[in-house]
């Protein structure tokens, strides 16, 4: 049984480049949601989301940044025109219900 | 705002001592309670959960809550080295989102061997 999966692992991008992050939830899970790591801060809720619908989109940046979770395939969080300050680790979870998360492996972005 | 607050640390203990990592949160109204662990470099893994007021046990690990303080601590029994990492307090949310996390910014716990 896979866990949540997130490719790429490390992601270099330079400034106003697009950086795309996978995220296949593990089997059987229908909600996802997108944490963001900054150095030396803590985990920050970016959104939720479940088949085809944001539930919860509070976290993200009001600008460049999206997310999508299709009916087939992984989520897919989304920067646009990125910028140093961006350079982060990104997490996804994913959960049957919405209690105990699980976290996958996380992408680190570095932007040049 | 919500906040979770933890010692930075670092925590240093020696192998087979306790070690008791602290964490207030701030919205009175939060229900769930989690632990988490995260080696470097790596992803957070959840090590306890805990809902209601008192201990719970699980192994080496012992979560508690206290509602009335906004309290919540772990205590790592029979400390190993390879429980060095940083351990993340996180709190849900009250209410409609009770999906979301509200995390700390980690405690770095060092076991000397």
């Amino acid at each position: 049984n896979a866990g949540v999966m997130q490719n790429p692992r490390h992601l270099v991008r330079r400034r106003g480049q697009e950086a795309r992050l996978r995220c296949s939830p593990m089997k059987g899970h229908s909600h996802v949601y997108w944490y963001r790591q900054l150095p030396e801060e803590g985990l920050k809720f970016m959104v939720y989301l479940q088949k085809e619908n944001i539930i919860d989109e509070s976290g993200m940046p009001k600008e460049r940044f999206s997310a999508e979770f299709p009916k087939e395939g992984p989520s897919i969080l989304r920067i646009q025109q990125v910028v140093r300050g961006d350079s982060a680790a990104y997490f996804c979870a994913s959960s049957k219900d919405t209690y105990g998360y699980t976290f996958g492996s996380g992408t680190r972005l570095t932007v040049v | 705002q919500k906040e979770v607050e933890q010692n930075s640390g670092p925590l240093s203990v020696p192998e087979g001592a306790i070690a008791s990592l602290n964490c207030t949160y701030s919205d009175r109204g939060s229900q769930s309670f989690f632990w988490y662990r995260q080696y470097s470099g790596k992803s957070p893994e959840l090590i306890m959960s805990i809902y209601s007021n008192g201990d719970k046990e699980d192994g080496r690990f012992t979560a508690q809550l206290n509602k009335a303080s906004q309290y919540v601590s772990l205590l790592i029994r029979d400390s190993q080295p390879s429980d060095s990492a940083t351990y993340l307090c996180a709190v849900n949310e009250n209410g409609g989102s009770n999906y979301k996390l509200t995390f700390g910014k980690g405690t770095l716990l060092t076991v000397n061997p």
